[in-house]
């Protein structure tokens, strides 16, 4: 079974600031992937990054970064010079290769809100 | 525009009726995906399909019923036996579940049931 913790239920950064929201997961399977995904008060699920556990660097989508430490087991996700449309919920999920039928496992999600 | 519709994005519900949660999906998605989501919650699985024809269940299944009928489209209905079906449901689909892949899932916008 996999499981993904968010320590954090809520985050504040000002504005052009960076931040760090951070995931953890747990998996037997040493085939997976990881994936952050952005939740507006509109409520639909945004793909924000992705990172694989045999990637050797760590994933970047413009202002978007993944810190990626395999043997600690967390995947946290860096949001560089944040933005007031950055304020939403964030969820860290993942799915793990050889378990036959996968599927994405989330966790419980951090509120971020940006100010001014 | 390719993407995943659900509909109706509101529904509300008496206790004790049966409702089916439209999902329509145009990007050739083998598989799909019913998630709910409570308040300060993260996403929990329901029920998946892989292919037509199939499905299987997730972790939250009972009082949930899906069907597969045709590749783009995954119907889920919540039955009078759901004991707390007020929730906010999202849909969605992505590429096969093979090994490897970096197949991240696209959403739908949601549907929020309310059981009044």
């Amino acid at each position: 079974a996999q499981k993904i913790t968010q320590t954090q239920p809520g985050m504040f950064v000002q504005e052009k600031e960076a931040v760090t929201l951070d995931c953890t997961y747990d998996t037997s399977d040493p085939s997976y992937g990881l994936f952050w995904y952005k939740q507006p008060s509109s409520g639909e699920m945004i793909f924000l990054i992705y990172q694989g556990s045999y990637d050797q660097q760590n994933a970047t989508e413009g202002r978007y970064s993944l810190n990626f430490q395999k043997a600690r087991k967390s995947a946290n996700l860096v949001i560089s010079a944040s933005q007031l449309g950055d304020s939403a919920m964030y969820f860290c999920a993942m799915r793990a290769f050889n378990s036959g039928y996968s599927t994405l496992t989330f966790g419980k999600g951090t509120m971020l809100l940006v100010s001014p | 525009d390719g993407g995943i519709t659900q509909s109706p994005k509101y529904l509300f519900r008496k206790e004790g009726q049966n409702v089916t949660l439209s999902c329509e999906q145009n990007l050739n998605h083998d598989a799909m995906y019913w998630y709910r989501q409570d308040p300060g919650q993260g996403l929990r699985l329901i029920y998946y399909s892989q292919i037509v024809n199939d499905f299987q269940k997730g972790d939250i299944a009972e009082g949930y019923s899906v069907s597969r009928e045709k590749k783009e489209s995954f119907p889920l209905t919540v039955t009078s036996a759901q004991k707390n079906p007020t929730a906010f449901y999202l849909c969605a689909s992505s590429l096969g579940l093979s090994r490897g892949q970096n197949t991240e899932a696209f959403f739908g916008q949601g549907t929020r049931l309310t059981v009044v």
